[in-house]
């Protein structure tokens, strides 16, 4: 199946700071990579969706200006929480979906923040 | 807005026995429909992917679809322990395959 790799697998920063966690897919092009954020024992939630070469769309509540999105190719996409607090300390995992657009989504492994 | 809704867990079954687990959706609309498996602490795993109605095997599980009640299962028949984790159903929009998580059931097999 195909691949999807997210860097770094654990971060934690102190608060105020910026953390960048990438996530690319290996062995095909990304047309639409996902976001999410998943607090402890509850299910995923989708914060934006990106589309190589275009603005990402975020979901209703998640700040732009804060969780900053980059899909500069169609392997990589990037997301940057900005001016980081202990609130968003959480299990962040991008998705992928191929040129076939049935919907299935190919996950990274997820990145842990801990913000301090 | 899609909503997915899954029974409430946890769910705790002997090894050996089926795990069933049971998902509603919203939009009738909906197109394709999939079941992830959680570990903790882990991203989600697709195992499983469904698109038309009636039932659809691999392995120990099945899947089945009924669109018109709008609602999708998974069985796990000789449940072991390691299919121990949470399990989310996933469905895509009528109009865009952006998917709807459901909140998830967490299974229990016990040995």
């Amino acid at each position: 199946g195909a691949v999807v790799s997210q860097h770094p697998s654990r971060v934690i920063c102190k608060s105020g700071t910026s953390v960048k966690i990438e996530c690319r897919s290996l062995d095909f092009q990304a047309t639409t990579m996902f976001w999410y954020r998943q607090f402890p024992k509850q299910s995923l939630m989708l914060m934006a969706t990106s589309n190589e070469g275009s603005k990402a769309t975020y979901e209703q509540g998640v700040e732009k200006d804060k969780f900053l999105i980059n899909h500069a190719s169609l392997t990589l996409s990037t997301l940057t929480v900005t001016s980081a607090h202990p609130e968003d300390s959480s299990f962040y995992i991008c998705s992928a979906t191929d040129r076939r657009n049935t919907g299935e989504l190919f996950f990274g492994e997820g990145s842990r923040l801990t913000v301090l | 807005q899609k909503e997915v809704e899954q029974n409430s867990g946890p769910l705790s079954v002997p090894e050996g026995a089926i795990a069933s687990l049971n998902c509603t959706y919203s939009d009738r609309g909906s197109q394709s429909f999939f079941w992830y498996r959680q570990y903790s602490g882990k991203s989600p795993e697709l195992i499983m992917s469904i698109y038309s109605n009636g039932d659809k095997e691999d392995g120990r599980l099945t899947a089945q679809l009924n669109k018109a009640s709008q609602y999708v299962s998974l069985l796990i028949r000789d449940s072991q322990p390691s299919d121990s984790a949470t399990y989310l159903c996933a469905v895509t929009g009528s109009n865009d395959y952006k998917l709807s998580f459901g909140a998830g059931t967490t299974v229990t097999v016990r040995a």
